[in-house]
Protein backbone atom coordinates (compact mmCIF):
# COMPACT_ATOMS: atom_id res chain seq x y z
CA UNK A 1 0.00 0.00 0.00
CA UNK A 2 1.40 3.37 -0.82
CA UNK A 3 1.77 5.60 2.11
CA UNK A 4 2.98 9.38 1.90
CA UNK A 5 3.36 10.69 4.95
CA UNK A 6 4.28 14.47 5.65
CA UNK A 7 5.87 16.15 8.60
CA UNK A 8 7.46 19.50 9.41
CA UNK A 9 4.50 21.91 9.40
CA UNK A 10 3.61 24.51 12.02
CA UNK A 11 3.86 28.24 12.87
CA UNK A 12 6.45 30.86 11.23
CA UNK A 13 6.68 34.38 11.51
CA UNK A 14 6.70 36.34 8.29
CA UNK A 15 10.16 35.73 6.44
CA UNK A 16 10.77 32.55 7.81
CA UNK A 17 11.84 29.02 6.96
CA UNK A 18 10.55 25.59 7.54
CA UNK A 19 11.47 22.35 6.28
CA UNK A 20 8.62 19.74 5.30
CA UNK A 21 9.15 16.00 4.64
CA UNK A 22 7.30 13.64 3.23
CA UNK A 23 7.88 10.14 4.70
CA UNK A 24 7.11 7.42 1.34
CA UNK A 25 6.81 3.17 1.99
CA UNK A 26 4.66 1.03 -0.40
CA UNK A 27 6.59 1.91 -4.00
CA UNK A 28 9.90 2.09 -5.25
CA UNK A 29 10.44 5.64 -4.44
CA UNK A 30 13.70 6.05 -6.56
CA UNK A 31 11.55 5.46 -9.54
CA UNK A 32 8.98 8.26 -9.45
CA UNK A 33 8.27 11.28 -10.00
CA UNK A 34 7.72 13.61 -6.66
CA UNK A 35 5.27 16.50 -6.37
CA UNK A 36 4.57 18.89 -3.60
CA UNK A 37 1.01 20.90 -3.90
CA UNK A 38 -0.32 23.10 -1.25
CA UNK A 39 -4.46 24.39 -0.43
CA UNK A 40 -4.80 27.66 1.31
CA UNK A 41 -7.82 27.16 3.49
CA UNK A 42 -11.25 27.08 2.09
CA UNK A 43 -9.54 27.33 -1.41
CA UNK A 44 -7.91 25.08 -4.21
CA UNK A 45 -5.24 23.16 -5.35
CA UNK A 46 -1.78 24.74 -6.28
CA UNK A 47 1.05 23.06 -7.54
CA UNK A 48 4.16 24.02 -6.40
CA UNK A 49 7.03 21.76 -7.32
CA UNK A 50 8.30 18.70 -9.31
CA UNK A 51 11.58 16.63 -8.68
CA UNK A 52 12.19 13.61 -11.11
CA UNK A 53 12.94 10.58 -10.02
CA UNK A 54 16.49 10.86 -9.91
CA UNK A 55 16.60 14.00 -8.81
CA UNK A 56 18.49 15.72 -11.57
CA UNK A 57 15.05 18.27 -12.88
CA UNK A 58 13.29 20.13 -10.62
CA UNK A 59 10.48 22.68 -11.48
CA UNK A 60 8.73 25.19 -9.61
CA UNK A 61 5.67 27.61 -9.74
CA UNK A 62 6.45 31.08 -9.99
CA UNK A 63 4.98 31.80 -6.54
CA UNK A 64 7.67 29.96 -4.88
CA UNK A 65 10.46 30.01 -7.32
CA UNK A 66 13.59 31.34 -5.75
CA UNK A 67 12.12 30.69 -2.25
CA UNK A 68 11.22 27.14 -2.31
CA UNK A 69 13.83 24.01 -3.13
CA UNK A 70 12.77 20.29 -3.38
CA UNK A 71 14.77 17.74 -2.99
CA UNK A 72 14.67 14.16 -2.05
CA UNK A 73 16.76 11.41 -0.65
CA UNK A 74 16.05 7.97 -2.14
CA UNK A 75 18.02 6.28 0.62
CA UNK A 76 15.83 7.62 3.27
CA UNK A 77 12.49 7.08 0.79
CA UNK A 78 12.50 10.64 1.57
CA UNK A 79 10.78 14.08 -0.37
CA UNK A 80 11.44 17.43 1.12
CA UNK A 81 10.43 21.20 0.44
CA UNK A 82 12.87 23.65 2.07
CA UNK A 83 10.93 27.06 2.24
CA UNK A 84 12.24 30.42 2.93
CA UNK A 85 11.41 33.73 3.08
CA UNK A 86 7.79 32.55 4.04
CA UNK A 87 4.87 35.09 3.52
CA UNK A 88 1.45 34.81 4.76
CA UNK A 89 0.20 34.11 1.70
CA UNK A 90 2.31 30.92 2.33
CA UNK A 91 -0.38 29.76 4.60
CA UNK A 92 -1.72 26.40 3.68
CA UNK A 93 -1.72 22.33 3.92
CA UNK A 94 1.41 21.41 2.39
CA UNK A 95 0.52 17.86 0.16
CA UNK A 96 3.09 15.44 -0.98
CA UNK A 97 2.26 13.49 -4.17
CA UNK A 98 3.54 10.74 -6.17
CA UNK A 99 4.23 10.87 -9.75
CA UNK A 100 1.96 8.29 -11.93
CA UNK A 101 3.38 9.03 -15.24
CA UNK A 102 6.25 11.52 -15.20
CA UNK A 103 5.19 14.46 -12.65
CA UNK A 104 1.34 13.71 -12.60
CA UNK A 105 0.13 12.93 -9.01
CA UNK A 106 -2.09 9.97 -8.35
CA UNK A 107 -1.54 8.98 -4.62
CA UNK A 108 -1.23 11.98 -1.92
CA UNK A 109 -0.28 11.80 1.43
CA UNK A 110 -2.57 13.78 4.11
CA UNK A 111 -0.74 17.13 4.49
CA UNK A 112 1.07 19.31 6.68
CA UNK A 113 0.03 22.73 8.17
CA UNK A 114 2.09 25.75 7.77
CA UNK A 115 0.74 29.16 8.70
CA UNK A 116 2.68 31.65 8.35
CA UNK A 117 1.99 34.51 10.73
CA UNK A 118 3.10 37.08 13.30
CA UNK B 1 -0.39 28.90 -17.63
CA UNK B 2 -2.90 26.88 -19.04
CA UNK B 3 -6.39 27.87 -16.83
CA UNK B 4 -8.79 25.34 -16.24
CA UNK B 5 -12.23 26.13 -16.28
CA UNK B 6 -14.76 23.93 -14.41
CA UNK B 7 -18.57 24.03 -14.14
CA UNK B 8 -20.80 23.99 -12.48
CA UNK B 9 -19.55 25.30 -9.28
CA UNK B 10 -21.69 23.09 -7.37
CA UNK B 11 -23.77 20.36 -7.83
CA UNK B 12 -26.86 18.82 -5.77
CA UNK B 13 -27.80 15.07 -6.60
CA UNK B 14 -30.48 12.68 -5.72
CA UNK B 15 -28.84 8.99 -4.74
CA UNK B 16 -29.02 7.34 -7.63
CA UNK B 17 -29.41 10.33 -10.52
CA UNK B 18 -26.20 10.81 -12.56
CA UNK B 19 -24.46 13.93 -12.55
CA UNK B 20 -21.60 15.60 -14.95
CA UNK B 21 -19.06 18.04 -14.36
CA UNK B 22 -17.50 20.25 -17.45
CA UNK B 23 -13.88 20.91 -17.65
CA UNK B 24 -12.66 23.15 -20.72
CA UNK B 25 -8.88 23.67 -20.53
CA UNK B 26 -6.99 27.41 -22.73
CA UNK B 27 -4.99 25.17 -24.42
CA UNK B 28 -5.32 21.74 -26.04
CA UNK B 29 -4.17 18.69 -24.04
CA UNK B 30 -3.40 16.72 -26.87
CA UNK B 31 0.02 15.83 -26.80
CA UNK B 32 2.79 15.08 -29.23
CA UNK B 33 3.29 11.81 -27.92
CA UNK B 34 -0.58 11.03 -28.47
CA UNK B 35 -1.75 10.98 -25.06
CA UNK B 36 -4.00 13.64 -23.76
CA UNK B 37 -3.26 14.62 -19.97
CA UNK B 38 -6.27 15.47 -18.64
CA UNK B 39 -7.12 14.20 -14.71
CA UNK B 40 -10.02 14.44 -12.47
CA UNK B 41 -9.29 14.16 -8.69
CA UNK B 42 -12.15 14.00 -5.86
CA UNK B 43 -11.37 15.23 -2.62
CA UNK B 44 -13.93 13.65 0.29
CA UNK B 45 -14.23 15.98 3.20
CA UNK B 46 -11.66 16.15 5.33
CA UNK B 47 -9.15 14.31 3.14
CA UNK B 48 -6.74 14.94 1.00
CA UNK B 49 -7.56 14.62 -3.05
CA UNK B 50 -7.38 11.22 -4.60
CA UNK B 51 -7.09 10.42 -8.50
CA UNK B 52 -10.46 9.09 -10.12
CA UNK B 53 -9.57 9.16 -13.77
CA UNK B 54 -6.20 9.74 -15.73
CA UNK B 55 -5.66 10.48 -19.64
CA UNK B 56 -9.32 11.67 -19.95
CA UNK B 57 -11.16 8.33 -19.81
CA UNK B 58 -8.47 5.87 -17.76
CA UNK B 59 -10.31 4.76 -13.95
CA UNK B 60 -7.87 4.70 -11.61
CA UNK B 61 -7.47 1.78 -8.77
CA UNK B 62 -9.65 0.96 -7.09
CA UNK B 63 -12.00 3.27 -8.63
CA UNK B 64 -16.06 2.06 -9.04
CA UNK B 65 -17.10 2.01 -12.99
CA UNK B 66 -19.85 4.56 -12.30
CA UNK B 67 -17.01 7.08 -12.57
CA UNK B 68 -15.74 7.52 -16.74
CA UNK B 69 -14.37 10.61 -18.30
CA UNK B 70 -14.59 11.64 -21.79
CA UNK B 71 -13.28 14.12 -24.37
CA UNK B 72 -10.92 15.67 -26.15
CA UNK B 73 -8.68 18.51 -27.58
CA UNK B 74 -10.42 21.25 -24.60
CA UNK B 75 -13.40 20.02 -23.65
CA UNK B 76 -13.57 17.28 -21.04
CA UNK B 77 -16.56 15.84 -18.63
CA UNK B 78 -16.95 13.60 -15.82
CA UNK B 79 -19.79 11.92 -15.36
CA UNK B 80 -21.07 9.51 -12.11
CA UNK B 81 -24.17 7.42 -13.59
CA UNK B 82 -25.40 7.08 -10.53
CA UNK B 83 -24.42 8.87 -7.78
CA UNK B 84 -23.87 7.52 -4.35
CA UNK B 85 -23.69 9.14 -0.58
CA UNK B 86 -19.82 8.18 -0.76
CA UNK B 87 -19.47 10.82 -3.80
CA UNK B 88 -20.10 13.48 -2.03
CA UNK B 89 -17.22 16.13 -1.91
CA UNK B 90 -15.51 18.95 -4.31
CA UNK B 91 -13.85 17.30 -7.70
CA UNK B 92 -11.15 18.97 -9.40
CA UNK B 93 -9.75 18.65 -13.19
CA UNK B 94 -6.08 18.84 -13.54
CA UNK B 95 -4.21 18.78 -17.19
CA UNK B 96 -0.44 17.10 -17.01
CA UNK B 97 0.77 18.75 -20.31
CA UNK B 98 2.49 21.64 -19.39
CA UNK B 99 4.19 23.16 -16.22
CA UNK B 100 2.70 24.35 -13.75
CA UNK B 101 0.54 21.45 -13.70
CA UNK B 102 -3.01 23.37 -12.82
CA UNK B 103 -6.18 22.58 -11.12
CA UNK B 104 -9.97 23.89 -12.22
CA UNK B 105 -11.81 25.84 -9.32
CA UNK B 106 -13.92 22.52 -7.99
CA UNK B 107 -17.06 21.47 -8.46
CA UNK B 108 -18.95 20.77 -5.39
CA UNK B 109 -21.13 17.84 -5.07
CA UNK B 110 -23.61 17.38 -2.67
CA UNK B 111 -26.61 14.57 -1.77
CA UNK B 112 -29.78 15.80 -1.62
Amino acid sequence: EVQLVESGGGLVQPGGSLRLSCAASGFTFSSYDMNWVRQAPGKGLEWLSYISASGSTTFYADSVKGRFTISRDSAKNSLYLQMNSLRAEDTALYYCAKGLRGTRPDYWGQGTLVTVSS
Amino acid sequence: DIVMTQTPLSLSVTPGQPASISCKSSQSLLHSDGQTYMYWYLQKPGQSPQLLIYEVSSRFSGVPDRFSGSGSGTDFTLKISRVEADDVGVYYCMQGIHLPLTFGGGTKVEIK
